[in-house]
């Protein structure tokens, strides 16, 4: 089983579609988690932490699942300047040292 | 504030040659790390320095990668001899603590030919 595993993709979606990634990760005891957005050729950038209770930031809300080892990401109202890569990153053994899964990527289209 | 930098941004170099790619984190930030993307394939963990320290280095692939991070400033990560297979992105991303993500450099575009 791979430490931490996506939603292959590519997911090709409407303006103003819903959107949902899941990303699963492989060691029960893991604390922390994270969603990155990669653009193309760019470097990863911080979109928002998953906390316990799920938490929300505009259009984008995380959840985390600790009973089925997975958090998801929805993306609401989908605008053309979210199309990138969406990158779910674990703190697989709660050392720092941040695990990261293959990349779900985005087109949303007019 | 600046964020953390990576030079070169693009590196082009035979087979056999040796390459050194620099990373200054962000200033105050103890954590520094890096990892690797080749062609198709995740970002990888390649090892974590707290401060001068290697805290963990169980991403280097081989004896050929060698990381050092003299009085916990810049880091280097030197590669030699260079092969094929190392071509790739190297990402360099630091945190100033053990919590929270990290913030990435931009990268080093390294190809072996």
């Amino acid at each position: 089983r791979k430490e931490v595993e996506q939603d292959p993709g590519p997911f090709n979606v409407p303006e103003g579609a819903t959107v949902a990634f899941n990303c699963t990760y492989s060691n029960s005891a893991s604390q922390s988690f994270f969603w990155y957005r990669q653009d193309c050729r760019k470097e990863p950038k911080l979109l928002m932490s998953v906390y316990s209770s799920g938490n929300e930031d505009g259009r984008f809300t995380a959840q985390l699942n600790r009973a089925s080892q997975y958090i998801s990401l929805l993306i609401r109202d989908s605008k053309l300047s979210d199309s990138a890569t969406y990158l779910c990153v674990v703190n697989l053994y709660n050392n720092n040292d941040m695990r990261f899964g293959a990349g779900t990527r985005l087109t949303v289209k007019p | 504030e600046a964020g953390v930098t990576q030079f070169p941004s693009h590196s082009v170099i035979e087979k056999g040659q040796t390459v050194t790619l620099r990373c200054d984190p962000i200033s105050g930030h103890d954590n520094l790390y890096w990892y690797r993307r080749v062609m198709g394939k995740e970002i990888k963990f390649l090892l974590h320095f707290v401060k001068e320290s290697k805290q963990d280095e169980s991403g280097m692939p081989n004896n050929r990668f060698l990381a050092e991070r003299t009085g916990g400033t810049y880091s280097t990560l030197k590669v030699q001899p260079a092969e094929l297979e190392d071509s790739g992105v190297y990402f360099c991303a630091s945190s100033p603590g053990v919590r929270g993500g990290y913030t990435f450099g931009s990268g080093t575009r390294l190809t072996v030919v």
